[in-house]
């Protein structure tokens, strides 16, 4: 089956220092959506991409979408303490595999050291 | 408006005993969700709902796992027997359109601890 697999696990920054995570997939997306569950909460939706190559920004944050779409890396600049956070991708299989199932990489813990 | 509402927020439960958790979706929402997340991991699914439907149960773990969604809104997860393996925090999430390409609204979690 599709395996989505996201690195760095962990990344503690000082305030200030920017961040990336990134995602790999190891089939082809239709479609990617990143995710942000607090400590103690429940994923949030953050972003989908759709298109090969699409950049999206949300202030601090930047989201891209691989050429081939199998890769998507999201980007904070200037990290504050409210970025604190586990960041989660999560993509579905091309439409027709027959499965509606959105898979979850297994995130990238961030730490903010004020 | 209301988000996603699931309850109980807490579950204890001794090992063989059943458990029903519920999940209240947004209203309207066409696609209903499970997902277990253990700790320190991505949630993963566990089944999907398109209106009183099941379309997908491919991710639940055993067959002592059972999902229902009778009226097309609310939805219950059942898990007979339960088994230490089975403590997780079980998430439900709802979206407005059917399939996965949309927005997931996630409920706040089920943490089920069996003993």
């Amino acid at each position: 089956g599709q395996q989505v697999m996201q690195i760095p696990q962990y990344q503690h920054v000082q305030e200030g220092e920017d961040f990336t995570t990134y995602c790999n997939s190891s089939t082809t997306l239709s479609n990617i959506q990143w995710y942000k569950q607090r400590p103690g909460g429940h994923p949030v939706f953050l972003i989908q991409l759709v298109k090969s190559g699409e950049v999206k920004k949300q202030k601090r944050l930047t989201f891209q979408f691989g050429e081939a779409k199998k890769n998507s890396s999201l980007h904070i600049t200037a990290t504050q303490t409210t970025d604190v956070g586990t960041y989660f991708c999560a993509g579905p299989g091309y439409p027709g595999a027959g499965s509606y199932q959105l898979t979850f990489g297994k995130g990238t813990k961030l730490s903010v050291i004020p | 408006g209301a988000g996603v509402s699931q309850s109980p927020r807490y579950k204890v439960a001794k090992r063989g005993q059943d458990v029903a958790l519920r999940c209240d979706p947004i209203s309207g929402h066409v696609s209903l969700f499970w997902y277990q997340q253990a700790l320190g991991q991505g949630p993963e699914f566990l089944t999907y709902f398109q209106n009183e439907a099941q379309l997908d149960k491919s991710g639940l773990p055993s067959d002592r796992f059972f999902a229902e969604r009778p009226e097309g809104s609310v939805s219950t997860l059942k898990i007979q027997r339960t088994q230490q393996e089975d403590s997780a925090v079980y998430l439900c999430a709802s979206s407005l359109a059917a399939g996965t390409p949309y927005e997931q609204y996630f409920g706040p979690g089920t943490r089920l601890t069996v003993t």
